[in-house]
């Protein structure tokens, strides 16, 4: 059953404590993307990767860090100097990065509450 | 940057009405990209559109994009309560690697 996956669904951590989630594809996608989406609005993106062992920022990368050591593999960490952590974080992966192959598939996404 | 617009932000309909949301850029856009997203779930990719002036359909769906590559809209035919939910449109990103930005998206709410 082929997919793209994210854990927790929920994730409830104190100010101050880095935080990692985890996304997982067996969709043998090269791209892989991860999204910040705050209640009413759109995906904001925060990092990108093209394929295996690179990655590169996007537009809100700050706080932020994540590895691409196995093509099936994106964890983002979200460090204690994220100011604003509390999100709905959504992982994504894409055939290849560019056109005609780059519609992106989503995880179900991670509910993360910053106390 | 890049900046993807979309109108409008809300929309209530009765069921059976139909529904048409806009997205709008500031530069010409190659390709675009359009999502919906339920209530509590996530995105799921609908269509890409490519060439200028195209028009696909996908049964009471249709997807347009303008001629000048600027626009594009999406046309819900006799919604469904099904049809509730989020939708975005992605195109490119202005800067080299970026891959997609994504409209604030319009949220549909069909009344039974």
């Amino acid at each position: 059953d082929g997919g793209i996956t994210q854990s927790p669904k929920y994730l409830f951590r104190k100010e101050g404590q880095n935080v990692t989630l985890s996304c997982e594809q067996n969709l043998n996608h090269d791209a892989m993307y991860w999204y910040r989406q705050d209640p009413g609005q759109g995906l904001r993106l925060i990092y990108y990767s093209q394929i295996v062992n690179d990655f590169q920022k996007g537009d809100i990368a700050e706080g932020y860090s994540v590895s691409r050591e196995k093509k099936e593999s994106f964890p983002l960490t979200v460090t204690s100097a994220q100011k604003n952590p509390t999100a709905f974080y959504l992982c994504a992966s894409s055939p290849s990065w560019g056109p005609p192959d780059n519609e992106q598939f989503f995880g179900p996404g991670t509910r993360l509450t910053v106390l | 940057g890049q900046q993807v617009m979309q109108i409008p932000q809300y929309q209530h309909v009765q069921e059976g009405e139909d529904f048409t949301t806009y997205c709008n850029s500031s530069t010409t856009l190659s390709n675009i990209q359009w999502y919906k997203q339920r209530p509590g779930g996530h995105p799921v990719f609908l269509i890409q559109l490519v060439k200028s002036g195209e028009v696909k359909k996908q049964k009471r769906l249709t997807f347009q994009f303008g001629e000048a590559k600027k626009n594009s809209s999406l046309h819900i035919t006799a919604t469904q309560t099904t049809d509730v939910g989020t939708y975005f449109c992605a195109g490119p990103g202005k800067n080299y690697g970026q891959n997609f930005v994504f409209g604030p998206g319009t949220r549909l709410s069909v009344l039974p």
